[in-house]
């Protein structure tokens, strides 16, 4: 079983919606939880930690489930500019600088 | 700050050739690591380190090389190219403090293409 596993997708959405998916992850033990985002051809940039149950930045927020070992992302009030790759990240236990990464889910937001 | 650089952004080899793909950082940070994105694929960890004079392997690490001789430079030397080696690589830095070692900061890729 891969440590990190994500829905490829992808979602297409209309503007003005909400997305939500999901990443699961194998390791029981791990405490912190990171989405990043990437766009076509770019470097991923960090969108949101998870240290506790979960994190809400503007319309974007993160639930961390640990009983079924999964971390959602929820977008609301979809935009143009949201439409990227997201990328599930769990450091490793107990050396959290070695990230796993899942291989990323594509939203892609219509006008 | 320029955060982190990577040089070249593209770079085509022949099987067999050897080269280097340079990394640097100016943000202090004690990690620094290396990884493949292949399509389909998470990015996976060639190297890391967690500081000047130490570097150990991760998840891919045949075929590569590194060292790290300062905090801010961390090169990655591919010894005899393959075709398998084809990708995308993206270099990163982290700080150890508190608890942003998964908040990495990475470069903006060296697309390499061997044939």
């Amino acid at each position: 079983r891969k440590e990190v596993e994500q829905d490829p997708g992808p979602f297409n959405v209309p503007e003005g919606a909400t997305v939500a998916f999901n990443c699961t992850y194998s390791n029981s033990a791990s405490q912190s939880f990171f989405w990043y985002r990437q766009d076509c051809r770019k470097e991923p940039k960090l969108l949101m930690s998870v240290y506790s149950s979960g994190n809400e930045d503007g319309r974007f927020t993160a639930q961390l489930n640990r009983a079924s070992q999964y971390i959602s992302l929820l977008i609301r009030d979809s935009k143009l500019s949201d439409s990227a790759t997201y990328l599930c990240v769990v450091p490793g236990v107990p050396n959290d600088y070695k990230l796993s990464f899942g291989a990323g889910t594509t939203v892609t937001v219509r006008a | 700050n320029a955060g982190v650089t990577q040089t070249p952004k593209f770079q085509v080899l022949k099987t067999g050739q050897s080269m280097t793909l340079q990394c640097a950082q100016d943000m202090n940070h004690e990690y620094m690591s290396w990884y493949r994105q292949d399509p389909g694929m998470g990015l996976r960890l060639i190297h890391y380190s967690v500081g000047a004079g130490i570097t150990d392997q991760g998840e891919v690490p045949n075929g590569y090389n590194v060292s790290r001789s300062t905090t801010e430079d961390f090169p990655l030397r591919l010894l005899s190219a393959a075709p398998s080696q084809t990708s995308v690589y993206f270099c990163a830095s982290s700080s150890k403090r508190g608890r942003a070692e998964g908040e990495q900061y990475f470069g903006p890729g060296t697309r390499l293409t061997v044939t």
